[in-house]
């Protein structure tokens, strides 16, 4: 079936050093989505990338979907202790009914 | 207006029991889905509904769970003669839309079997 596969399992850096996470799907999507949740909270909605390519910026925040609309990174740069929390992503399934979400990436930021 | 709300926040059942969670979407959304969430794993899809009717409840065990959203009132995930491996917190997630757009999630229900 489907699969949404996501690396690394977790990431600790050093307040100020730069994050990536990766998503890989092993079908194609039509969008793939980001979502945050913080230890104890639910998860929020950070951005929707929908074309091959595509490359979205929220602050210190930069989105990527690769050209062949399999995979996907989240990159935040100078990371800060608010950016706690698992990232994850999420695509429509093959039948389009609903969303797979990957397994996520757990951040600590060390102060 | 108000978000996603899901109610209780946490509930505790012993065995044998029955759990019913709800779940009352934004307002002018017509679409829910129901996820679980074991602690410290991803998020596993459970149902999708709208108004009256199940499109997807692939994610679904076929005993002891179902779901409903009635017309009126809140969309509720009910689960029967709970058993400890379902302690887990459980979301709702409403969308507007058809299409799989962003979905807005409750605080969730935690749920411990006793």
């Amino acid at each position: 079936g489907q699969q949404v596969m996501q690396i690394p399992q977790y990431q600790h850096v050093q307040e100020g050093e730069d994050f990536t996470t990766y998503c890989n799907s092993s079908t194609t999507l039509s969008n793939i989505q980001w979502y945050k949740q913080r230890p104890g909270g639910h998860p929020v909605f950070l951005i929707q990338l929908v074309k091959s390519g595509e490359v979205k910026k929220q602050k210190r925040l930069t989105f990527q979907f690769g050209e062949a609309k399999k995979n996907s990174s989240l990159h935040i740069t100078a990371t800060q202790t608010t950016d706690v929390g698992t990232y994850f992503c999420a695509g429509p399934t093959d039948y389009g009914q609903n969303f797979v979400f990957g397994p996520g990436t757990r951040l600590s930021v060390l102060p | 207006n108000a978000g996603v709300m899901q109610n209780p926040r946490h509930l505790v059942r012993r065995r044998g029991q029955e759990a019913r969670l709800r779940c009352s979407p934004m307002k002018g959304h017509s679409h829910v889905y129901w996820y679980r969430q074991l602690p410290e794993e991803g998020l596993k899809f459970m149902v999708y509904l709208q108004k009256e009717n199940i499109i997807d409840e692939s994610g679904m065990p076929k005993e002891r769970f179902s779901a409903e959203f009635p017309k009126e009132g809140p969309s509720i995930l009910r689960i029967q003669q709970v058993v400890r491996g379902d302690s887990a917190a459980y979301f709702c997630a409403s969308s507007p839309l058809r299409e799989l757009g962003e979905q807005f999630f409750g605080p969730g229900t935690r749920l411990t079997v006793l």
